[in-house]
This record gives C-alpha cells, structure tokens and sequence, in this order.
C-alpha cells in the first residue's frame, strides 16, 4: 500500500457543483496533515491544514478520520478558478512530509 | 517579503552537462527541501537541510545529484552528468521550525530538459 493515496482524476464537475476528494494514507502514528493546490505550470501552495475536529475555510471544508485514515476536502459551490490540482501531504513518519501525487479538478461552465 | 526564490526559471541543456539549481529560502526559515515533479512520478522528495545541515538525502536518486547549503540563504543542487531522464520540474521549498512537518513554501520551480 502507497504511503500516501489519491484519486487522479481528473473529476469534471460543473459550476456551483459541490464536490470531494479523499485521500488515505499508511502510517497510522501521523500527525500532519495539509491540502496543497496546485495550478498547471505553476507552484504547489497551501490551501489549508487539517485538523483533528475538522476545519472549515469559506467553500472548502477539511475533514480526518484517523480510523479509515484518510482526510477529505469538499468544496461547495465550484467556481472555474478552482479548476487545479489538489494535493494531500501527510507526515508518513519520514523526516519530511510526503506528497500525495494528486487529483485533478476541473470545473465547468 | 520575496518568497522562495529560484534560478535558473528555465534550463536547456544537452546530455552529459553538468547543471546546476539555485535556491534562496525565506528569509528566516531553517528547513529547505529540494523536489523534483515529474507527470509519471508526481512530487518527490530529494533532500531536506535543517539549520544548513542535511538531514534526509534518501530521495537523491544516484551519485549524479549532489545538494548543498553552505549558508542560510543558499542552496544549490547540481546534477553532472545530466541524462534525458532528469527532465523535470525542480522546486525549492523552505520551511519555519526545526522539524519536517511544518508549512512549506515553495518556489517557482526551475523546468530542466536535457537533450
């Protein structure tokens, strides 16, 4: 089993769509856990940590359950700037945080 | 603040060069991190420096690659000889704290193709 597990995508959805990812992991001892996003051609950035009692930003919302041992995001109301790819990073007991390979969103109009 | 600066932005090079990657963390930030993302391997961790000292090289792929931090505001990663299958995109990342597990912040990445 990979360390760190996603859906590539990519998922199609259309503007004002509400839609989520998951993202398992191996290692039941982590403690980190992050969503990055990352646009073509460009740079991985931060979307949001995620927290043990889940955690909410505007539209997009972050979830863990360490039994299954997986995180989610679920973003609501699709705008086309979402349109990236979502990263999941998750400390695997490694020195450094491990980056899932990611999924691809694109939203429609 | 400047964030995560690299150079080149853009590197050709034909196989057998050496090549060589330039990383200015933020200013302030202990950990530095090298990447290289690929379509077909996605992110990978190359080597991690905490307070200028490497700390995890195991993701350096062979004796081709070699990293360095001779300061707090400088990183380099050469690859001599270059072969086609390093075409990638390699990023600089830096981080806050003395552990691997905090927020990074990445740099814009430099696009090596080696003809």
């Amino acid at each position: 089993r990979k360390e760190v597990e996603q859906d590539p995508g990519p998922f199609n959805v259309p503007e004002g769509a509400t839609v989520a990812f998951n993202c398992t992991y191996s290692n039941s001892a982590s403690q980190s856990f992050f969503w990055y996003r990352q646009d073509c051609r460009k740079e991985p950035k931060l979307l949001m940590s995620v927290y043990s009692s889940g955690n909410e930003d505007g539209r997009f919302t972050a979830q863990l359950n360490r039994a299954s041992q997986y995180i989610s995001l679920l973003i609501r109301d699709s705008k086309l700037s979402d349109s990236a790819t979502y990263l999941c990073v998750i400390d695997t007991g490694r020195r450094a945080l491990t980056f899932g390979s990611g999924t691809r969103l694109q939203v429609q109009p | 603040d400047a964030g995560v600066i690299q150079s080149p932005r853009h590197e050709v090079t034909e196989m057998g060069q050496e090549v060589t990657l330039r990383c200015k963390p933020i200013s302030g930030h202990n950990s530095l991190f090298w990447y290289r993302q690929t379509m077909m391997r996605g992110l990978e961790l190359l080597i991690y420096f905490n307070n200028n000292v490497p700390i995890d090289d195991s993701g350096m792929p062979e004796d081709r690659f070699s990293a360095k931090m001779p300061n707090a505001s400088f990183s380099t990663l050469k690859i001599q000889p270059s072969e086609p299958r390093d075409s990638a995109v390699y990023f600089c990342a830096s981080s806050l704290g003395a552990g691997g597990h905090n927020e990074q912040f990445f740099g814009p990445g430099t696009r090596l193709t080696v003809l």
